[in-house]
């Protein structure tokens, strides 16, 4: 149990363009998904807290213009990345949590995006 | 949530138990420990957490000092498949309560 899914796993994107990355809990139900990026080599930055029904909260210094986040079910969060350039090239990875189970987080395969 | 302090890396003989050291000096009486590890172009997995007590499971075991100022995760039958980075995480075990990853510790298993 506890399965998180990303698609797509990789992406690859013209640079202007937008990206849109989708994070679901395949057997249970999260009020709370969060939102990662990750450069080659370095450790998972957390970019945003995403809430079911509301504003994601994103952390200090991500733009929450250009990485718009959408929660509309209990489920699926989306992560979309807008006017796309090749410096948001980087490993994007969700996270959930078991809402009213165990507080361990369950993270997602990873979506690998390039823009060209 | 209180900062952690991890080795950079480490090596272990296949077959032999990896202990992995986290220091976690500033720790709040209400902050678990939280081990997770991703190995290279995967998401976390997570492993194991316990607040003061030893705790043990299918994938490892974490031993907490009594001061709860540092902890060891042991793999105890270390495998290849076990190389990957492994990040201790202090926190408040609280229902959307994120997750602030350090540098963590590149383990490699070697034959």
């Amino acid at each position: 149990g506890a399965v998180v899914s990303q698609h797509p796993s990789r992406v690859i994107c013209k640079s202007g363009t937008s990206v849109k990355i989708e994070c679901r809990s395949l057997d249970f139900q999260a009020t709370t998904m969060f939102w990662y990026r990750q450069f080659p080599k370095k450790s998972l930055m957390l970019m945003a807290t995403s809430n079911e029904g509301s504003k994601a909260t994103y952390e200090q210094g991500v733009e929450k213009d250009k990485f718009l986040i959408n929660h509309a079910s209990l489920t699926l969060s989306t992560l979309t990345v807008t006017s796309a350039h090749p410096e948001d090239s980087s490993f994007y990875i969700c996270s959930a949590g078991v809402a009213g189970g165990r507080y361990e987080q369950y993270f997602g395969p990873g979506t690998r995006l390039t823009v060209t | 949530d209180a900062k952690t302090t991890q080795p950079p890396s480490m090596d272990c003989a296949e077959g032999r138990a990896a202990n992995l050291p986290c220091n976690h000096s500033t720790i709040s009486g209400n902050e678990y420990v939280y081990w997770y590890r991703q190995i290279h172009s995967q998401g976390p997995q997570y492993i194991i957490h316990g607040l003061k007590n030893n705790e043990t499971n299918e994938m490892a075991s974490l031993i907490i000092t009594e001061d709860r100022k540092s902890s060891t995760l042991i793999l105890p039958h270390a495998t290849l498949r076990d190389t990957a980075v492994y990040y201790c995480i202090v926190r408040v075990m609280e229902y959307g309560n994120k997750l602030v990853f350090g540098a963590g510790t590149i383990l490699r298993v070697k034959s």
